[in-house]
């Protein structure tokens, strides 16, 4: 079965550092891949996709993410973090092929200090 | 282009009780999805709606039912409602072959007491 997995469940950084968050799936085939934002008591809003092609993608708001098929790998980062970019982030998998169920992992936290 | 609508906001039911949540797909998507994120997690796939009828569906119980309509809204009804139904409740529209790419509104917060 499909699944993902982000380990970092709250990641700290102080604002201007750079972020990277860390997003792991299992799937039999490439999948489709993508970073979600989540504000509090908000939806989610798209950051970035991956559906083929060039390995390492951009998306809004400065973020970039690479696929690395050998290491079932989809990393979300950032060059330098704003107050702003506090929020939830949620790595998730769509299936080729489906219709349209997403998986999504449980999501990492990230805070920024001042 | 509007964006997908949800509503209502919030929500507080009863254990027992029935509910019904609301979603206004995003101008010319198709397709309906719906998700349950319960505190602390990642939104589940509950099922989908596509030309009216269901599409796909995750790992809930029959008491999970929707509908969707010829303008491509839909509704999420409940039964029989448990506590641990409380989540945020989340329509996300899409277009059927657009690679599973979707987006999503505000959701709904349902208590159930």
């Amino acid at each position: 079965a499909q699944s993902v997995t982000q380990p970092d469940i709250h990641i700290t950084v102080s604002e201007g550092a750079s972020l990277e968050l860390r997003c792991n799936y299992s799937y039999g085939a490439t999948p489709y891949l993508f970073w979600y934002v989540q504000s509090p008591g908000q939806g989610l809003q798209l950051l970035l996709k991956y559906f083929s092609g060039d390995t390492l993608v951009q998306g809004i708001k400065g973020f970039e993410a690479e696929f690395k098929r050998s290491q079932s790998s989809f990393n979300l980062r950032k060059p330098s973090v704003h107050w702003s970019d506090a929020a939830e982030y949620f790595c998730a998998v769509g299936e080729r092929g489906s219709q349209g169920n997403l998986i999504f992992g449980k999501g990492t936290k990230l805070s920024v200090k001042p | 282009e509007t964006g997908v609508t949800q509503s209502p906001t919030h929500l507080i039911k009863t254990r027992g009780q029935q509910v019904t949540l609301r979603c206004s797909s995003q101008s010319g998507h198709n397709t309906v999805s719906w998700y349950q994120q319960a505190l602390g997690q990642g939104p589940q796939f509950i099922f989908q709606y596509y030309r009216e009828e269901e599409n796909g569906r995750g790992n809930f119980p029959p008491r999970f039912s929707g509908l969707q309509f010829p303008n491509y809204s839909s509704e999420l009804n409940v039964n029989a409602l448990e506590l641990d139904d409380s989540a945020l409740y989340l329509c996300a529209s899409s277009f059927l072959t657009s690679y599973n790419e979707q987006f999503f509104g505000p959701g709904t917060r349902l208590t159930v007491l």
